[in-house]
């Protein structure tokens, strides 16, 4: 069954805490995406992963970081949060190199108070 | 700097007819440009794709069709229906590149 899991879904936090965003998927696909989706923007990518320990800065890194421990386990990690970092967030992955299919999450809701 | 560009941003059409969504780029060195769709409370899908040998790709009601000299596509779904109601989003890369998104179309089909 090819899924790309997201926990949580829905997430409330205060300014100055700190978030987790876990993303997973059953494909054993090298290659992870974190993107960031705010209204007229489109996506926007965060980090890409082409592999455990193998991680890039997309167009807007700065306030996240990630984690890829495992292939089939990717984090977005959000130290001392801010109110602009309000968004939905989609994980994704994609077999080999990003020409190819993006499979997508249902997305992270997170609301910065 | 833009480098996908999508029109309309929102477009409404009734069921039957045919909802035409256009793209254009800027990078010449793009040569794989995926259509997207995503509906609500969800993550996008890929819908229909088409590589720079090509000018057009058909897949049942969905085409794309694509002009390399002015750089532009367009996604046409004909006999359109209350469920092709979703965002579709445009994106494009070079070979082994991450993709550049488009900032999506929200297509409405009125029953």
């Amino acid at each position: 069954d090819m899924k790309v899991t997201q926990m949580p879904r829905y997430l409330i936090k205060r300014m100055g805490e700190n978030v987790l965003l876990e993303c997973g998927q059953d494909m054993s696909h090298e290659t992870m995406y974190w993107y960031r989706q705010d209204p007229g923007l489109g996506l926007q990518l965060i980090y890409i992963s082409y592999d455990v320990d193998s991680n890039s800065e997309g167009d807007i890194p700065k306030g996240y970081r990630v984690s890829r421990k495992k292939r089939e386990h990717f984090s977005l990690i959000l130290d001392s949060a801010k109110t602009n970092q309000t968004s939905v967030y989609f994980c994704a992955s994609s077999l080999g190199t990003p020409g190819n299919t993006l499979y997508f999450g249902e997305g992270s809701r997170l609301i910065v108070v | 700097q833009q480098q996908v560009r999508q029109s309309p941003q929102s477009l409404t059409v009734w069921e039957g007819e045919t909802a035409i969504l256009n793209c254009s780029y800027e990078d010449s060195t793009f040569n794989y440009f995926p259509w997207y769709q995503q509906f609500p409370g969800e993550g996008p899908a890929l819908l229909i794709s088409i590589r720079s040998v090509s000018d057009k790709k058909e897949d049942g009601r969905f085409t794309i069709f694509f002009n390399k000299r002015e750089k532009k596509l367009s996604l046409h779904i004909t006999d359109s229906q209350p469920g092709d109601s979703a965002t579709y989003f445009c994106a494009a890369s070079e070979s082994n590149y991450q993709l550049i998104w488009g900032s999506g179309t929200k297509l409405i089909i009125k029953p």
